[in-house]
This record gives C-alpha cells, structure tokens and sequence, in this order.
C-alpha cells in the first residue's frame, strides 16, 4: 500500500532563516506531487505542484520554491522566511489514473 | 474560476444521531469531482467520499453518504449513526474532470463538527 511522509512534524524558524521541508511516497511510482498550505482557520491553499522529476508549476508567487530530485521525493524551501509563512503544510500525492489526492500528515511551521 | 462555500462554520450533533453538512460550488464546467475529507486534531486531512459528476448515483461509504444535486450545484454530506470519532473540521472540495495532473483541488474553508456524548 501508499504511504506518504512528511518532515519534520513542527518547526519553528526565525525570520529571515531557510527552510526545507520534505516529503516522500512509498509504494507507488510517477506519482503526482503537491504542497499546500493551510493558514489558521482557512482552507487548504495549493502553493505547487509537480508531474514528474524537475518539473515544477506555481499556483501562487511567494518566496517559497519547490523541487523534486527524485520520483517520489517533494521539497518545498525558502531562502528567508517571512512572518507570513507561518502555517500548517501538507504534501499530497496522487497516481495519473485517479483524480483524488491523499495526504500526509504535515508539518507546523512557525516563523517567529 | 471555481469557488467551493460551505456555510455552516460549526456543527453539532449528539452520538448515535445524524448530521448533514452542507456544501455548494460555482463552476461552467460539466466534467469534475467532488470531495469530502475530515481533518481530526491531529490534522493530516483524510478523504472520507468520492462524488464523479458524471454519476447520478449518490456515493456511499458505510456511515458517510452524499446529496449530490448538479443542476444546484449542491454537494452535501450526510453522517449516520454519529460517533465521538467523526468529531472534527470536514472540507468540501472540488478538482475539475480534465487536465491530469492540473485539475488541483479548490477547497471550501471547512465545517467543524462536535459530537456530543
């Protein structure tokens, strides 16, 4: 079976520090990869998403960027956090062949 | 572009009886999917039923059943035999039919549900 992880669970960062988080998916291959972002009391926002190795698409500008080294391996990063980049992201994956995307579970990001 | 509104910010529901929560979307397009995923405490967002527009049936999943009315644009959620389990934020959602991996998942803001014992 899939299974999708993401890392670290929580973080907490000061300003103007990089970030780095992860996420991979056992079980499957080719998978299709997305990192969203879920502010307090809002829904979940979709930042990028990605079809295959190095292949990257923005939904929305910001100073955050994603890549993708290997097939079932997501990074999301910064060079300099913002406050408003404080929140809860979650990676999710979905195969060519289904519409619905499964999720991880997370990672708590406070910038302070 | 595509909206997903759920109206009801909270809920509440007393263990053992039913709850329906409500979700209406705008789209033009004919060809799409409907979601709804329950977010617990801890967070990781879980996918609870599966709508194809394309299907007049009603998607069903043991407990967790749809209304799914196209022409309102109508995509409720009904939740039978309630338990302290379900107790948490649930979110519509909605993926366009087409475009692969493009057809991305808009959200409504989420419906938080409490169970009472």
């Amino acid at each position: 079976s899939q299974t999708i992880h993401q890392w670290p669970a929580t973080l907490v960062q000061p300003v103007g520090s990089p970030l780095s988080l992860e996420c991979t998916v056992e079980g499957t291959s080719n998978p299709n990869l997305y990192w969203y972002r879920q502010a307090a009391g809002r829904g979940l926002q979709l930042l990028f998403y990605s079809v295959g190795i190095g292949q990257i698409s923005s939904e929305v500008p910001q100073n955050l960027s994603a890549s993708r080294p290997q097939d079932r391996q997501f990074i999301l990063s910064s060079k300099k956090l913002l406050l408003s980049d404080s929140g809860f992201y979650l990676c999710a994956w979905s195969n060519g062949a289904s519409p619905t995307q499964y999720f991880g579970p997370g990672t708590r990001l406070t910038v302070l | 572009a595509q909206t997903v509104t759920q109206s009801q910010p909270e809920m509440s529901v007393q263990e053992a009886e039913t709850v329906t929560l409500s979700c209406t979307y705008d789209t033009s397009e004919s060809d799409y999917y409907l979601f709804w995923y329950k977010q617990p405490p801890s967070r990781q967002m879980i996918l609870v039923i599966r709508q194809e527009a394309y299907k007049q049936q009603n998607a069903t999943e043991n407990r967790f059943s749809v209304n799914f009315q196209k022409a309102a644009k109508s995509f409720s959620l009904k939740i039978s035999d309630s338990q302290l389990g379900d107790a948490a934020m649930y979110f519509c959602a909605y993926r366009r039919g087409y475009g692969g991996s493009q057809g991305n998942l808009i959200f409504g803001k989420g419906t938080k549900l409490s169970v009472k014992p």
